[in-house]
């Protein structure tokens, strides 16, 4: 069990320009959750995927943000045309569906979105 | 619409002192409930869960915490602290259907602080 890891850990880009973020979650985990974290803030819910259906997305996700995870593997966030705003934590979690003692949330650790 | 409360955003405390941190919630479904402690630069690990049965929670590191339906709350305690606990702790409520958690809604966070 290696793990749930992210990449990269820290990316600073100019307002405007795409960027693109990964997770990689446990290797048996089937349901895959994106958090957004800024200072000062708990996590907040983006969306999840249960296996490769994305099942849903929460309002903060803007039209920008877009989410992939096409072999139920692996995860894709993509930000087009970044916002100051969007400068935050974006953190990956996963579990393993199932029954409730197995369905908790392990989170990675994270990629600090800076836009200048 | 679920949300969660932790009361204070700072507690400082001196090493091998009790601590209490607390937490609300509010929902009008059944919640599984979690306590997850973040250290710098570091994604979330979890504490422990409340997901059903004893509503005394053992946790790892010593933590432990206390369902209380009539109160609606979840407080993470611990007799005695220590220097390495200092994080920032994150109360946590999710609904569940059919005994599967979904996603979880975050308070913002307490940060304790152990002094020497």
């Amino acid at each position: 069990d290696t793990g749930v890891s992210q990449d990269p850990r820290h990316k600073i880009t100019k307002r405007g320009q795409n960027v693109t973020f990964r997770c990689d979650p446990i290797s048996e985990h089937n349901r895959l959750y994106w958090y957004r974290q800024t200072l000062g803030q708990g996590p907040e819910f983006l969306t999840y995927f249960q296996n490769e259906a994305q099942l849903e997305k929460s309002r903060l996700l803007s039209d920008r943000f877009s989410a992939e995870r096409p072999k139920g593997s692996f995860s894709t966030l993509e930000i087009q045309r970044t916002e100051q705003g969007d400068s935050a934590m974006y953190l990956c979690a996963s579990s393993l569906r199932g029954g409730a003692a197995t369905d908790t949330q392990y989170f990675g650790p994270g990629t600090r979105l800076t836009v200048l | 619409a679920q949300s969660v409360t932790q009361l204070d955003s700072q507690v400082p405390v001196f090493e091998e002192a009790p601590v209490e941190l607390r937490c609300n919630y509010s929902s009008s479904v059944s919640v599984y409930l979690f306590w997850y402690v973040q250290y710098p630069n570091q994604g979330l690990q979890l504490l422990l869960k409340y997901l059903s049965g004893s509503t005394l929670v053992k946790g790892i590191n010593g933590f432990e915490a206390e369902f209380n339906k009539s109160q609606t709350s979840f407080h993470l305690r611990k007799p005695s602290v220590h220097i390495s606990d200092t994080a920032e702790y994150f109360c946590a409520v999710s609904d569940h259907y059919g005994g599967s958690q979904g996603n979880l809604i975050f308070g913002k966070g307490t940060k304790l602080s152990v002094k020497p």
